[in-house]
């Protein structure tokens, strides 16, 4: 079965500070592997998508995200943080193979204060 | 309007009341999704269905009950609910139903139960 982990339900960081969100996930087959952002009172927003052609992905709003399958993670990272960044952020998981059934972490709240 | 759409927004319904939830998407895509987010669990995957017809019911109780009328339109029809029903309840679509394709949400609806 596919599981997703996210560590750390809150995240703080100072506004240009490098803002770095961990995610483990765990799938039997090769992976799909997704960030999407919530903002208060919306929907989700892909951020990214990991689909085995690269390791390192580039994202929207300057995010990006590193596949290590070694380490079984698919922590997002940003060089520097923004104010509007403040959101919820949730990393996802899906197989190749099957209906298309995105396994969700618990989600990490990120705060930035100036 | 572009997107994936959802109406009502905000949504206060009795126990013994019947309403239903709309969603509509704009991006000629095959499949779609009722997702539910709760205040203290991850996003749970409720309904997926594939060029109008039913392919996942995830264990969801008979009180939920969803209808896709076409490609376009999917809508969840609640009855005789419970105030733990309360809810974000999220919309998605994505190209067809194959894992690993990318899911588009819509902003949700709220809903509380009383």
């Amino acid at each position: 079965a596919q599981s997703v982990t996210q560590l750390g339900s809150h995240v703080s960081v100072s506004e240009g500070a490098l803002v770095l969100l961990r995610c483990n996930y765990s799938s039997s087959v090769p992976p799909y592997l997704f960030w999407y952002v919530q903002y208060p009172n919306q929907g989700l927003q892909l951020l990214l998508k990991y689909t085995s052609a690269a390791t390192l992905v580039k994202g929207i709003n300057g995010f990006e995200a590193e596949f290590k399958k070694s380490e079984t993670s698919f922590h997002l990272t940003k060089p520097s943080a923004h104010m509007s960044d403040a959101a919820e952020y949730f990393c996802a998981v899906s197989r190749s193979g099957g209906y298309n059934k995105l396994i969700f972490g618990a989600g990490t709240r990120l705060a930035v204060h100036p | 309007e572009t997107g994936v759409t959802q109406t009502p927004r905000h949504l206060v319904m009795g126990m013994t009341n019947k309403k239903s939830l709309k969603c509509e998407q704009h991006l000629g895509h095959n499949a779609m999704y009722w997702y539910k987010q709760s205040a203290k669990k991850p996003l749970e995957l409720m309904f997926v269905y594939s060029l109008e017809e039913r392919v996942e019911n995830n264990s969801v109780p008979s009180r939920f009950s969803p209808e896709c009328p076409n490609s376009s339109h999917l809508f969840l029809h609640l009855h005789t609910l419970q105030p733990e029903d309360s809810a974000l309840y999220l919309c998605a679509s994505s190209q067809d139903a194959s894992g690993g394709e990318t899911q588009y949400f819509g902003p949700g609806t709220r809903l509380l139960v009383l």
